[in-house]
């Protein structure tokens, strides 16, 4: 199975900040990796996917770089509604995997 | 507007059995791979299971954890995706969502989650 470890656990940050977050990938997964945004209670929401491109209707503050088996989300100025959990799935091989999530608090 | 609903869940004793649904409209069902995910409380995400679509003949993929316990099922005619849950354990309980895959690109549409609690 790939092991998708993401990286911090937890981030506090203030609006306005840059942040990023770092998924790394046990093998090698091309570029077939997926990010998603949840909020408590809710449905996750995919908002990066094919590991650079933007999903429709998502801010453009959002993006996405990486291939192999080391990738980033970045939120380039953080917004209120961005405080949320965010994860990495590689959609390479089954079982589909995803990282361990990482939550965004505000500072 | 692309919509999944889930249904089914509730409280099963251990070893019990039950079956979610999950209803689609907005989108050509037949077309698309579709997904369960399951979500713990408090926990991160995981991935149960996939069904094909007619021409990737229905075939289907599972976790570990779960394969040999749960089906995945599917009728197009009804645009409808199945779990069956058998031999259920404590460590099931969870939300359970159905999602649209796209293939190599993520789960662009997800419902809202119906929850199953295996207790005694």
């Amino acid at each position: 199975d790939i092991q998708m470890t993401q990286s911090p656990s937890t981030l506090s940050a203030f609006v306005g900040d840059r942040v990023t977050i770092t998924c790394r990938a046990s093998q090698s997964i091309s570029s077939r990796l997926a990010w998603y945004q949840q909020k408590p209670g809710k449905a996750p929401k995919v908002v990066i996917y094919e590991a650079s491109s933007l999903e429709s209707g998502v801010p453009s503050r959002f993006s996405g770089s990486g291939s192999g088996t080391e990738f980033t989300l970045t939120i380039s100025s953080l917004q209120p509604d961005d405080f949320a959990t965010y994860y990495c799935q590689q959609c390479h091989s089954y079982p589909i995997t995803f990282g361990q999530g990482t939550r965004l608090e505000i500072k | 507007e692309v919509q999944l609903v889930e249904s089914g869940g509730g409280l099963v004793q251990p070893g019990g059995s039950l079956r979610l649904s999950c209803a689609a409209s907005g989108f050509t069902f037949s077309d698309h791979y579709m997904d369960w995910v399951r979500q713990a409380p408090g926990k991160g995400l995981e991935w149960v299971g996939r069904t094909r679509n007619k021409a990737n003949s229905y075939t289907t993929e599972y976790a570990a954890s779960v394969k040999g316990r749960f089906t995945i099922s599917r009728d197009d005619s009804k645009s409808s995706l199945y779990l069956q849950l058998n031999s259920l354990k404590t460590e099931d309980t969870a939300v359970y969502y159905c999602a649209r895959s796209g293939s190599y690109s993520g789960f662009h549409y997800w419902g809202q989650g119906t929850l199953v609690t295996v207790s005694s």
